[in-house]
């Protein structure tokens, strides 16, 4: 089965730059896509297909992969950016698949 | 806007039964494929099912499979999840969510994101 890794955290500072990783089990990870939930709210897709954004979404919320790993990159963070953030591919075997999550939490 | 709401939530005895429900308006329903995804009280994201705008075909988590039935109208623009033989594992809150950002043949992006998601309903499996 298609398993993803994220690490279980992230602590960054105010207007720095925070950064998610989200690794495959399988070469050449699947087209990623990344959603941040906030406590008691549903989750929103921040990026997909790799590094696109969905309208509404701000520039600081960009994405990339190499390999069998894709990153999520929030620049500038802000105190509401604290959510957690979760890695999601489709596959053929395991159909749609998310990973564990990261929680972002700003200090 | 697109607007997906969830009901049919509540406490339910293990083994037991429960339908869940989801209106969802401002696009065109039956031209877009619906998953239910499930997130249990503290835990990461889990999805359940899928099914296409055609209803031809349907797939489920293995965790799911064989107890839980997804099924829609388009008719009334609703999506729906049958649960039976239900077990404590099975307490979370459920989403419902759309397949797609654009609909089949119309673009090739996000095809398999999740753009659009409900606000959930909780199902307690307990004794």
């Amino acid at each position: 089965s298609y398993v993803l890794t994220q690490p279980p955290s992230v602590s960054v500072a105010p207007g720095k730059t925070a950064t998610i990783t989200c690794g495959g089990n399988k070469n050449a990870i699947k087209s990623v896509h990344w959603y941040q939930q906030k406590t008691g709210q549903a989750p929103v897709l921040v990026v997909y297909d790799d590094a696109d954004r969905p309208s509404g979404i701000p520039e600081r919320f960009s994405g990339s992969k190499s390999g069998n790993t894709a990153t999520l990159t929030i620049s500038g963070v802000e105190a509401g950016d604290e959510a957690d953030y979760y890695c999601q591919v489709w596959d053929s075997t395991s159909d749609y698949v998310f990973g564990p999550g990261t929680k972002v939490a700003v200090l | 806007q697109v607007q997906l709401v969830e009901s049919g939530g509540g406490v339910v005895q293990p083994g037991g039964s429960l339908i869940l429900s989801c209106a969802a308006s401002g696009f065109t329903f039956n031209t877009f494929g619906m998953h239910w995804v499930r997130q249990a009280p503290g835990k990461g994201l889990e999805w359940v099912a899928v099914l296409s705008y055609k209803e031809d075909t349907q797939y489920y988590a293995d965790s799911v499979k064989g107890r839980f039935t997804i099924s829609r109208d388009n008719s009334k623009s609703t999506l729906f999840l049958q649960m039976t033989s239900l077990r404590s594992e099975d307490t979370a809150v459920y989403y419902c969510a759309r397949k797609g950002l654009c609909s089949p043949g119309t673009c090739f992006s996000g095809v398999t994101a999740i753009p659009y998601w409900g606000q959930g309903t909780l199902v307690t499996v307990s004794s």
